[in-house]
């Protein structure tokens, strides 16, 4: 049973660019959320998806967006890159809205 | 507001020691979710526990152990016999039940434990 997946691993980018980063979730499992995660602190709520929709969200500006696909999947996309986005994005899928979440490995976004 | 406290940022402990990290969390809800995460180097959070805040009792899962006390708004662990293995940052996390809207997490600071040989 394959746990949450992230791609890609590491990305490098520079000021102003775009980028997207995907999450596939747990089997079985049907909402997904997303959080950045700065050196050296705990993890900060982004987004939570379920049926396709944004159904929370945390204080992030409107440059970081999502999209859930009918597999459960999810992408999030960040316009504008700054120096500060540079951190550990981190991918949790659960059973419902309100179950346990379960973490990917993370993608790693370093912006020069 | 929700928040979560973890006031040692960091802990080192000889293998074999007995180690307790500390977490004291805010909440205005009477319904809510506390939980423990365990990140080790490769940077995943791999979860420990979850406990509702009308359940209490003390849980024990082999060498690691949890104690909650809504009284004072702590649920602490421990682990018993640390190993090496053990060494990894560890989260202390909280969320509120919100008309079901959903359940984002609020972590804590985070707790590093180095246990040496």
């Amino acid at each position: 049973d394959a746990g949450v997946t992230q791609s890609p691993t590491h990305l490098i980018k520079t000021r102003g660019q775009q980028v997207t980063l995907r999450c596939s979730p747990k089997s079985g499992h049907d909402t997904v959320s997303w959080y950045q995660q700065a050196l050296g602190q705990g993890p900060q709520f982004i987004f939570q998806y379920y049926e396709e929709e944004e159904r929370q969200r945390g204080n992030f500006p409107d440059r970081f967006s999502g999209h859930q696909f009918p597999n459960y999947s999810s992408e999030l996309n960040v316009n504008a890159l700054l120096l500060g986005d540079s951190a550990l994005y981190l991918c949790a899928s659960s059973l419902d809205r309100v179950d346990t979440q379960y973490f990917g490995p993370g993608t790693r976004l370093t912006v020069l | 507001a929700q928040k979560v406290t973890q006031a040692q940022t960091e802990i080192s402990v000889v293998e074999k020691e007995d180690v307790t990290l500390d977490c004291v969390y805010e909440t205005r809800d009477t319904t809510y979710y506390l939980f423990w995460y365990k990140q080790p180097p490769s940077g995943e959070l791999v979860f420990l526990i979850r406990r509702n805040s009308f359940d209490e009792q003390n849980e024990i899962s082999g060498r690691y152990s949890w104690n909650f006390q809504k009284s004072t708004s702590s649920f602490n662990f421990t682990i018993t016999a640390s190993q090496v293995v053990d060494s990894a940052v560890y989260f202390c996390a909280l969320s509120e039940e919100v008309n079901n809207a959903g359940n984002m997490l609020t972590f804590g600071g985070g707790t590093r434990l180095m246990v040496k040989p």
